[in-house]
């Protein structure tokens, strides 16, 4: 299957400062990334939907100005968690699908501690 | 389907025995349907997938059936290994998304025992 990379794989960061997630298809195009954010013992949350050179579109009850989604090329999405605070810590996956299938290929994830 | 509460369904298993996992979707509408596979501490990994037009697709190892009546996939590992021990997850894609958005289930924790 195709190959999605993360990074960073883990951050710590202090209330009120700003992280950037990057997600990376490398192997393939990607013209539709995914956001999803996973609460310990729980489902994925699908917070986004970005396709590359257009604005994403966020789920209901996902702040847009908060969570800042760039997908600049078909290759790179990025993630901006805006003013962190400790309720945004969470575990936040990335993943990718091409043009001809439907079958999205999931990054390793990142781990967003906000102290 | 939203996830509620902080307890995965668990299944236990024991090593060698086929394992079953079920799932009940929320969309009939709903025309595509994949079984991902995570890990402690890592992404989903794709498993199977089916589409509406199907009740049954096998891969290795790995049945999925797909029930549209009762809007139910079930998941069938056959002779479970350690390695299987993970928390698995339907996913559902409805028919009016060309984008490809998926609807993830709760999950089901699997743990095979020796």
């Amino acid at each position: 299957g195709a190959v999605v990379s993360q990074h960073p794989s883990w951050v710590i960061c202090k209330s009120g400062t700003s992280v950037k997630i990057e997600c990376r298809s490398l192997d393939f195009q990607a013209t539709t990334m995914f956001w999803y954010r996973q609460f310990p013992k729980q489902s994925l949350m699908l917070m986004a939907t970005s396709n590359e050179g257009s604005k994403a579109t966020y789920e209901q009850g996902v702040e847009k100005d908060k969570f800042l989604i760039n997908h600049a090329s078909l290759t790179l999405s990025t993630l901006t968690v805006t003013s962190a605070h400790p309720e945004d810590s969470s575990f936040y996956i990335c993943s990718a699908s091409g043009a001809l299938s439907y079958e999205q290929y999931f990054g390793p994830g990142t781990r967003l501690t906000v102290t | 389907g939203e996830s509620v509460g902080l307890h995965l369904p668990t299944l236990s298993v024991q090593e060698g025995d086929n394992s079953i996992i079920n799932c009940a979707y929320s969309n009939s509408a709903s025309d595509y349907f994949i079984w991902y596979k995570q890990e402690s501490g890592k992404g989903p990994q794709f498993i199977i997938d089916i589409r509406s037009n199907m009740d049954k697709r096998q891969g290795q190892r790995v049945t999925v059936l797909l029930n549209k009546t009762v809007k139910h996939l079930s998941l069938q590992i056959a002779a479970t290994q350690p390695g299987d021990s993970a928390v698995y997850f339907c996913a559902e894609k409805g028919p009016t998304d060309s984008w490809g958005k998926l609807q993830f289930g709760a999950g089901t924790q699997v743990v095979v025992t020796p």
